[in-house]
């Protein structure tokens, strides 16, 4: 089946020490997205890759960052966690960005700050 | 700017009762409206959508219509069951953000035997 893959689910690191965690998709979609959900909380866009084009949202912390190697794969790199890190880590992926374009996601990882 | 907001949770409803969970937006322009569901340590799945205004979107007995005059998009169920049990999220999305979705703060249903 065609989907959208997480790895790892569950992350745990210290704080300070980067982390990098990894999406990868066989629906051969061209928009990758990347969501932060703290506990009990909406998820809350961090950026987005459309094709090889990078897009930041303007509150996303220069801590995180992303590399898209190749259409199947996208990563979210931490540069050095802080306890406020601590959450679940959503990708997903869309075929164009239009209105009623429908985003698919994984599994998520859930990132821990010790 | 956009937002969403739904009713707080957690609902919790016998089964075979009958669900609604409340959500209204506040958006320029013509968004898209959704419903995600997310089941405990999964991530979101999409329950249904709707486009343009009057549009019922329905999926595995739920529903929703896109009433513009009252920004509201209110999830429905005739019937709920255990496995109904998870967080539902409404969002919306505008065609001119890059595709970025736009979720209310959750709403936690807890269906008992």
């Amino acid at each position: 089946d065609a989907m959208v893959i997480q790895n790892p689910r569950y992350q745990v690191t210290q704080f300070g020490k980067p982390v990098t965690l990894s999406c990868s998709q066989t629906l051969n979609h061209n928009v990758m997205y990347w969501y932060q959900q703290k506990s009990s909380q909406a998820p809350k866009l961090l950026f987005h890759y459309y094709d090889k084009d990078f897009n930041n949202e303007a509150d996303t912390p220069d801590n995180f960052q992303s590399r898209r190697p190749n259409t199947s794969f996208c990563f979210l790199d931490i540069r050095s966690p802080g306890l406020g890190d601590a959450a679940m880590y959503l990708c997903a992926t869309s075929r164009g960005q239009g209105g009623g374009s429908e985003q698919f996601f994984g599994p998520g990882t859930r990132l821990t700050v010790l | 700017g956009d937002s969403v907001t739904q009713m707080e949770g957690p609902v919790t409803l016998s089964e075979e009762a009958f669900l609604t969970i409340n959500c209204t937006y506040t958006a320029t322009g013509y968004p898209s409206l959704f419903w995600y569901v997310q089941y405990p340590g999964e991530g979101l799945q999409l329950l249904l959508k709707a486009t343009k205004a009057d549009d019922k979107g329905s999926n595995k007995g739920f529903e929703a219509t896109y009433r513009k005059e009252t920004t509201s998009f209110h999830l429905e169920k005739g019937s709920v069951q255990v496995s109904d049990s998870a967080v539902y999220f409404c969002a919306l999305k505008q065609g001119n953000q890059g595709g970025k979705l736009i979720f209310g703060q959750g709403t936690e249903l807890s269906v008992k035997p």
